[in-house]
């Protein structure tokens, strides 16, 4: 199975910050990986999906990007409604792993 | 809308079966391949399951292979997870997920992301 890695667990940051987070795949996967938001007793939300193609009715303020192993989510300035929990998933190959997930908190 | 509502959840005690029901709705059913994705409590994301546009094809995870069968009625717009001899690392909310991309058949992409998600059920194991 590919691994997928999260980096880091945990950010603490403010509002207007400029945040990114980090997913490294353990082979190549292409650019087939999805970013997710999930809040607490929610469901995941897909953000971006084929590393950097926004999900219709995400605000601009997501962004993604890379290819092969190493990708980025960034978001250009943080949002009250942002802090949250973020998950990567490669869909490269079944089954489709998931990083670990990040954190962002206030 | 797209919608995915998930039922069947509860307190089963180990080696014991549930089946997990997934109504949809807002959309063409038949025309998309579906998944279930499970999340322990506190922890990430684990894909478990997905089943093909006719229900003809199927894939698991290992951890569940041989244990769970997912399956689907096209006519009720319903999918299934139907989870036997199950054991304390079950535990976790339950979602049924649709891969975005429209097809038929019995054909199953090389993966799949997940644009729309249920709201989840929790399977709790305990004696």
């Amino acid at each position: 199975d590919i691994q997928m890695t999260q980096s880091p667990s945990t950010l603490s940051a403010s509002v207007g910050d400029r945040v990114t987070i980090t997913c490294r795949a353990s082979q190549s996967i292409s650019t087939w990986l999805a970013w997710y938001q999930q809040k607490p007793g929610k469901a995941p939300k897909l953000l971006i999906y084929k590393a950097s193609s926004l999900e219709s009715g995400v605000p601009s303020r997501f962004s993604g990007s890379g290819s092969g192993t190493e990708f980025t989510l960034t978001i250009s300035s943080l949002q009250p409604d942002d802090f949250a929990t973020y998950y990567c998933q490669q869909y490269n190959s079944y089954p489709g792993t998931f990083g670990q997930g990040t954190k962002v908190e206030i | 809308q797209v919608q995915l509502v998930e039922s069947g959840g509860g307190v089963v005690q180990p080696g014991r079966s549930l089946r997990l029901s997934c109504a949809a709705s807002g959309f063409s059913f038949s025309n998309y391949t579906m998944h279930w994705v499970r999340q322990a409590p506190g922890k990430g994301l684990e894909w478990v399951a997905v089943i093909s546009y006719d229900g003809g094809n199927k894939y698991y995870a290992d951890s569940v292979k041989g244990r769970f069968t997912i399956s689907r009625d096209n006519s009720k717009n319903t999918l299934y997870l139907r989870m036997n001899s199950l054991r304390g690392d079950d535990r976790a909310v339950y979602y049924c997920a649709r891969d975005p991309e429209e097809g038929s058949g019995s054909q199953l992409p090389q993966s799949a992301y997940f644009d729309y998600w249920g709201q989840g059920t929790l399977v709790t194991v305990s004696s």
